[in-house]
């Protein structure tokens, strides 16, 4: 079945240190997406990718960083920049349109 | 810029109740309007879309009116049940992004818990 993983599902942060998240998808969609959801404030953007090789900031970039380098996968790195991380981050694709499809989320913690 | 504004919750409900979560809007544009739920430590799953004023969007029970005079998308459903439980997020699609893949704008989501 097409879709969209990511991985951990749980994962640990030691203050200083950088964490990497997958996002992987087998939907051939162009178009992915990183969100936060942090709770009572709904989900906002962090970084998004059109195409391979290229990619946005979004409305909270800072402390973040992503690349494109294959269609399937959108890493998102949470810097040591990044002050307050412990947040649920929520990847998703789309092939245009409107129809969104969102993984199962990562849920980082700040130990 | 554009916004999405919903009801603050918990909203509690007794099985088979009448549900209705509002949500406003603030646009520039003609923006699509959409209903996401999310259960508990997963993703985010599309419940309902409407794309035009006056449309209607429905799936499972739940339905929702795009109704421009007053900027609104309000969810509802007749009877609900406990597995309706989770957190409903209201989203309108913001049109900025050129080449068709338009970014997705939440409010801050209403959390309905059902009681048998």
């Amino acid at each position: 079945d097409g879709g969209i993983t990511q991985s951990p599902k749980y994962l640990f942060r030691k203050e200083g240190q950088n964490v990497t998240l997958s996002c992987e998808q087998n939907l051939n969609h162009d178009a992915m997406y990183w969100y936060r959801q942090d709770p009572g404030q709904g989900l906002r953007l962090i970084y998004y990718s059109q195409i391979v090789n290229d990619f946005q900031k979004g409305d909270i970039a800072e402390g973040y960083s992503v690349s494109r380098e294959k269609k399937e996968s959108f890493p998102l790195t949470v810097t040591s920049a990044q002050k307050n991380p412990t947040a649920f981050y929520l990847c998703a694709t789309t092939a245009g349109g409107y129809g969104y499809t969102f993984g199962s989320g990562t849920r980082l913690t700040v130990v | 810029g554009d916004s999405v504004t919903q009801m603050e919750g918990p909203v509690t409900l007794s099985e088979e109740a009448f549900l209705t979560i509002n949500c406003t809007y603030t646009a520039t544009g003609y923006p699509s309007l959409f209903w996401y739920v999310q259960y508990p430590g997963e993703g985010l799953q599309l419940l309902l879309k409407a794309t035009k004023a006056d449309d209607k969007g429905s799936n499972k029970g739940f339905e929702a009116t795009y109704r421009k005079e007053t900027t609104s998308f309000h969810l509802e459903k007749g009877s609900v049940q406990v597995s309706d439980s989770a957190v409903y997020f209201c989203a309108l699609s913001d049109s900025g992004v050129s080449g068709g893949y338009n970014k997705l704008i939440f409010g801050a989501g209403t959390r309905l818990a059902v009681h048998p």
